[in-house]
């Protein structure tokens, strides 16, 4: 079974507006990386957050994690029709496990 | 620099035949992963490599599905007499250090079909 599970599967935005993702996990971590992927593409790192830090940033993405819920979330700030792509969470439990991913579409 | 770099990006085959897919990694990434992706799915850990020895080997789906990393550098998966089932994308990924510790950079993939 996933390690990692996204929520929601997919999600639909009007251009400018943010977006927010959730991961959730089952045992406890080291740390939790997000990745995007584009149609066609492989995966491209994002943001690696170690589980004693709580929220971190780059540039329009924001991540937080809370271990005591085991849960991390992805917010995307001002969207643009470029994020449009598949959003990963992945986790270190003995190998780096993917969850099936949110599809976001930016919609101009 | 160049990236991850996976051979053939496209791959089409007869049920029954054998297939080879190879990757390139990022050269001073002591650190291999093969990956597989069906259509909308998410990414299915196959096998990871640390130098040349792959400490985990517990995704191979069966014994059909082989892997091996020559020089610590480039890594070919083997599949023996493919199934229709074997049909998805293979990602193949390198990182500088092992133990997830570090973020894994992605090549864009083999899209096997077997036919």
């Amino acid at each position: 079974s996933q390690q990692g599970e996204e929520d929601p599967q997919a999600l639909s935005i009007q251009e400018g507006e943010n977006a927010t993702m959730n991961c959730s996990y089952k045992t406890s971590i080291n740390n939790l990386q997000w990745y995007r992927q584009n149609s066609g593409r492989g995966l491209v790192h994002l943001i690696l957050i170690r589980s004693n830090e709580r929220e971190k940033h780059s540039g329009r993405l924001r991540v937080t994690l809370d271990t005591s819920k085991k849960s991390s979330s992805l917010l995307i700030t001002a969207s643009r029709a470029a994020d449009t792509a598949s959003y990963f969470c992945a986790t270190d439990d003995h190998k780096l496990s993917f969850g099936a991913g949110t599809t976001v579409t930016v919609r101009a | 620099g160049a990236g991850v770099s996976q051979s053939p990006s496209n791959k089409v085959t007869e049920k029954g035949k054998d297939v080879e897919l190879r990757c390139d990694p990022i050269s001073g990434h002591t650190a291999l992963y093969w990956y597989r992706q069906s259509l909308g799915q998410g990414l299915e850990f196959l096998i990871y490599f640390q130098g040349n020895s792959a400490p985990d080997k517990s995704g191979l789906p069966s014994d059909r599905f082989s892997a091996e990393r020559t020089g610590g550098s480039v890594s070919t998966l083997t599949i023996q007499r493919t199934q229709q089932e074997d049909s998805a994308v293979y990602l193949c990924a390198s990182s500088l250090e092992s133990r997830w510790n570090s973020p894994l950079h992605f090549g864009n993939g083999t899209r096997l079909t077997v036919t």
